[in-house]
């Protein structure tokens, strides 16, 4: 069975320090993997995207993402963090069927 | 200009009582969605339509009704409603993977 792990559910950054949040999938086959964002009160917003070639894949805001086949993972990372980066993050895992799977979330908490 | 909307944002309503949320896409897309959030934030899809035609039905209480007049639009229809019930639902729509959500609809049921 597909399914996707965010193994933190809540992440406590300084502003301007660097970030990850993890991802891990399984899945049979060729993943297709996604990073949204929610803002507070707000719908999904699209990160990134991989679906194949270059396993670093880079997103809006200045996240990049890398994909490890060896680890099933998919970690999201940011250089440098901004106060406007809190946020929840969720993990997205496609078929080509079209079923999406998301993770649970990982709440971004940003100290001033 | 809005991509993905749905309406209304906030729905107040009583048990047993049967409301509508409503969505709407202006991007062409083939394929809509209709996802719950819960109150922990875990998102789970419920329906998906490609065409207009369900393609996507995961185990959903059938009180949940999707309903899709045509391509842009995909309505969510719920009878009978219960205190579980309340959560906020998005609505996406996608051509191909790349999925767009709306603002959601936060329904409480008292």
């Amino acid at each position: 069975a597909q399914s996707v792990t965010q193994p933190d559910i809540h992440i406590t950054v300084s502003e301007g320090a660097s970030l990850e949040l993890r991802c891990n999938y399984s899945y049979g086959a060729t993943p297709y993997l996604f990073w949204y964002v929610q803002s507070p009160g707000q719908g999904l917003q699209l990160l990134l995207k991989y679906f194949s070639g270059d396993t670093l894949v880079q997103g809006i805001k200045g996240f990049e993402a890398e994909f490890k086949r060896s680890q099933s993972s998919f970690n999201l990372r940011k250089p440098s963090v901004h106060w406007s980066d809190a946020a929840e993050y969720f993990c997205a895992f496609n078929t080509n069927a079209g079923k999406s799977t998301f993770g649970d979330g990982t709440t971004l908490t940003v100290k001033p | 200009d809005t991509a993905v909307s749905q309406t209304p944002k906030y729905l107040v309503t009583q048990m047993g009582n049967d409301k509508s949320i409503k969505c709407e896409q202006n991007l062409g897309h083939d394929t809509m969605y209709w996802y719950k959030q819960d109150s922990k934030k875990f998102l789970k899809i419920m329906f998906s339509y490609n065409n207009k035609e369900l393609i996507i039905n995961e185990t959903v209480p059938n009180r949940f009704s999707p309903k899709s007049p045509d391509k842009a639009h995909l309505n969510l229809h719920i009878n009978s409603l219960e205190l579980g019930d309340s959560a906020v639902y998005f609505c996406a729509s996608s051509r191909g993977l790349e999925q767009y959500f709306g603002p959601g609809t936060r329904l409480t049921v008292t």
